[in-house]
């Protein structure tokens, strides 16, 4: 069975911070993708990154950052500088490669306070 | 391009009642997905269709939910009758074909209470 686990329900930081957000995954496949999508208060989900699992090269997209490691079926997701403007919902998902739908996990909700 | 467009954003019904909801796709995407977000259950897949067609509806909650596509460019979720356990947020997302397959795109949502 496929699973990702967010443990993380709520997370506060100040400005300016950096912060990380942790994904652990659960599939008995060899290929696979995973995602981060952004849930901004004003509801819409916005695709940020996705990655199969044949890359495990780290991802950087400016204060954004992606580490993803097999060995511990993580995905994790940091924030560098925290910005007002990064307060969302960020889910983690995963997708078999023969496969349509993505399974989300339940999300954590980030806030980040001036 | 324009995204994916729900509509209505927001609908309050009355139990008992039918509700459509509507979905417009992203032009040229083969994939349309249904899914509905609420605090205790997080966000969950009730439908998909590939070229118009339902392929996975597993996740249908009841008999009272029902989807169609019936053109590339539209597609209803409808409630019928509505409870208020129906109430949810209702998500639309598009998906093109399986070269750049499961990056979906989302619609703004359809905010829905049932009174």
């Amino acid at each position: 069975a496929q699973k990702v686990t967010q443990a993380q329900t709520e997370i506060s930081v100040v400005e300016k911070e950096d912060v990380t957000l942790d994904c652990v995954y659960e599939t008995r496949d060899t290929t696979y993708y995973l995602f981060w999508y952004k849930q901004p208060p004003s509801g819409e989900l916005v695709f940020l990154i996705r990655r199969n699992s044949f890359d495990e090269q780290n991802e950087i997209s400016g204060r954004y950052s992606w580490n993803f490691q097999k060995s511990t079926s993580s995905f994790n997701f940091t924030i560098t500088a925290s910005q007002v403007v990064d307060s969302a919902v960020y889910f983690c998902a995963l997708s078999r490669n023969r496969d349509d739908k993505i399974i989300f996990g339940k999300g954590t909700r980030l806030h980040i306070l001036p | 391009d324009a995204g994916v467009i729900q509509s209505p954003r927001h609908e309050v019904t009355e139990m008992g009642q039918e509700v459509t909801l509507r979905c417009k796709p992203i032009s040229g995407h083969d994939y349309l997905f249904w899914y509905r977000q609420t605090m205790m259950r997080g966000l969950e897949l009730l439908i998909y269709f590939n070229n118009n067609v339902p392929i996975d509806d597993s996740g249908m909650p009841e008999d009272r939910f029902s989807a169609k596509m019936p053109n590339a460019s539209f597609s209803t979720l409808k409630i019928q009758p509505s409870e208020p356990r129906d109430s949810a947020v209702y998500f639309c997302a598009s998906s093109p074909d399986r070269v750049e397959k499961n990056i979906q795109y989302f619609g703004a949502g359809t905010r829905l209470s049932v009174l």
